[in-house]
């Protein structure tokens, strides 16, 4: 079975405050792909990131850095000083080997506070 | 257009009658998806296609849900007799390739009301 827990539903954080996101995925193949979406208010998914399960570098962009640890099946986002634009509700998910479809977590809403 | 385009952008209906939603993915891309988000919630998975192959149907909550894809290119999502519990924002996305799994870009939404 494929599967994607956000166990945070909602954070808040003060403006220039670091910030992670955690995601934990279940699968059983061992080829698999993880995804990070970003939903603002306007709605429109934005994709961040793809990351494949042989690939365990972490990647940094700008302030968006993301850790990805196989042993604890964990995919996690961070945003180092935080913006007020960066509130959004933020997924994460999972493209199994046979990439028929994307299995989303629930999503963690992120409200920056000014 | 660059994206992923849905339309209408807004469709109230009242209960029992039917809508057909449009997606027009980018260009090129093989692989669609059709996703139903409700209020504060997840994404639910309804139906994918992949070039000419046969669509993965399982994500369907009812017989009432069906959709096609012409052409490989457009793509409808019928609900007939529409019921209040289908009001949602009904999302597209489509990828270059599912069978490498290449990322997918998701249109801006169908908000649907049934009232």
């Amino acid at each position: 079975a494929q599967k994607v827990t956000q166990a945070q539903t909602e954070i808040s954080v003060v403006e220039k405050e670091d910030v992670t996101l955690d995601c934990v995925y279940e699968t059983r193949d061992t080829t698999y792909y993880l995804f990070w979406y970003k939903q603002p208010p306007s709605g429109e998914l934005v994709f961040l990131i793809r990351r494949n399960s042989f690939d365990e570098q972490n990647e940094i962009s700008g302030r968006y850095s993301w850790n990805f640890q196989k042993s604890t099946s964990s995919f996690n986002f961070t945003i180092t000083a935080s913006q007020v634009v960066d509130s959004a509700v933020y997924f994460c998910a999972l493209s199994g080997y046979t990439g028929n479809q994307f299995y989303f977590g629930t999503g963690t809403s992120l409200t920056v506070i000014p | 257009g660059a994206g992923v385009s849905q339309s209408p952008s807004n469709k109230v209906t009242e209960k029992g009658k039917d809508v057909e939603l449009r997606c027009d993915p980018i260009s090129g891309h093989t692989a669609l998806y059709w996703y139903r988000q409700s209020l504060g919630q997840g994404l639910e998975f309804l139906i994918y296609f992949q070039g000419n192959s046969a669509p993965d149907k399982s994500g369907l909550p009812s017989d009432r849900f069906s959709a096609e894809r012409t052409g490989g290119s457009v793509s409808t999502l019928t609900i007939q007799r529409t019921q209040q519990e289908d009001s949602a924002v009904y999302l597209c996305a489509s990828s270059l390739n599912s069978e490498t799994n290449t990322e997918a870009f998701f249109g801006q939404g169908t908000r649907l009301t049934v009232v």
